[in-house]
């Protein structure tokens, strides 16, 4: 059974750091490209990053792009999303998501980590 | 970046009523399009993936269809269980981008 467990998330003040990490379990890791997709509270979805199964490419969406990184562990089945100069508007639920082979396909999502930005 | 608008945003319906829901590209993206559906507090599901493939343990009642620019999820009869929020998405290039979601509710 694929799961997905993401933690880290947590109050921070603006301007601030957190990492978010995401374990993964129940299918080959190292095949699939990995996301993050966030939802800030009673709104939609947006996707946040991406990136490939061995780590060589990463793509980020323009507001987070320079602040946030994408790694990945394929020794310990994870990754882990870096987030600095956190803004306000940053506050929301992140998920990690598996893609479904080599596309842009979302087939598999954790429940997701709350992450606030408030002072 | 290619825009997707859903109509509605929000929809009333009954069980047993059959529905739809649309999506509109800013531009052509062949059929690299996908549907999810949310219930309050819980993560997202894939329903549709390639503008019409059903994913795996989705029941046949959802459908979805369209191609380009227009595309289309239907739910046949509707059922207790979905009742919730429905998300397209293109998989066209980066970034990848969501509609804003249709909102469907119990008459």
């Amino acid at each position: 059974e694929v799961q997905l467990v993401e933690s880290g998330g947590g109050l921070v003040q603006p301007g601030g750091s957190l990492r978010l990490s995401c374990a993964a379990s129940g299918f080959t890791f190292n095949a699939h490209h990995m996301s993050w997709v966030r939802q800030p509270p009673g709104k939609g979805l947006e996707w946040v990053a991406t990136i490939w199964p061995d780590g060589s490419i990463k793509y980020y969406v323009d507001s987070v792009r320079g602040r946030f990184a994408l790694s990945r562990d394929n020794a310990e089945n994870s990754v882990h999303l870096q987030m600095d100069s956190l803004r306000v508007e940053d506050t929301a639920m992140y998920f990690c998501v598996r893609l479904r082979d080599a596309t842009t396909i979302f087939d598999y999502w954790g429940q997701g980590t709350l992450v606030t930005v408030s002072s | 970046d290619i825009q997707l608008t859903q109509s509605p945003s929000f929809l009333s319906a009954s069980v047993g009523d059959r529905v739809s829901i649309t999506c509109r590209a800013s531009q052509g993206i062949s059929n690299y399009l996908a549907w999810y559906q949310q219930q309050p507090g819980k993560a997202p599901k894939l329903l549709i993936y390639t503008a019409s493939t059903l994913q795996s343990g989705v029941p046949s009642r959802f459908s979805g269809s369209g191609s380009g620019t227009e595309f289309t999820l239907t739910i046949s009869s509707l059922q207790p269980e979905d009742f919730a929020t429905y998300y397209c998405q293109h998989r066209h290039s980066y970034p990848i981008t969501f509609g804003q979601g249709t909102r469907l509710e119990i008459k």
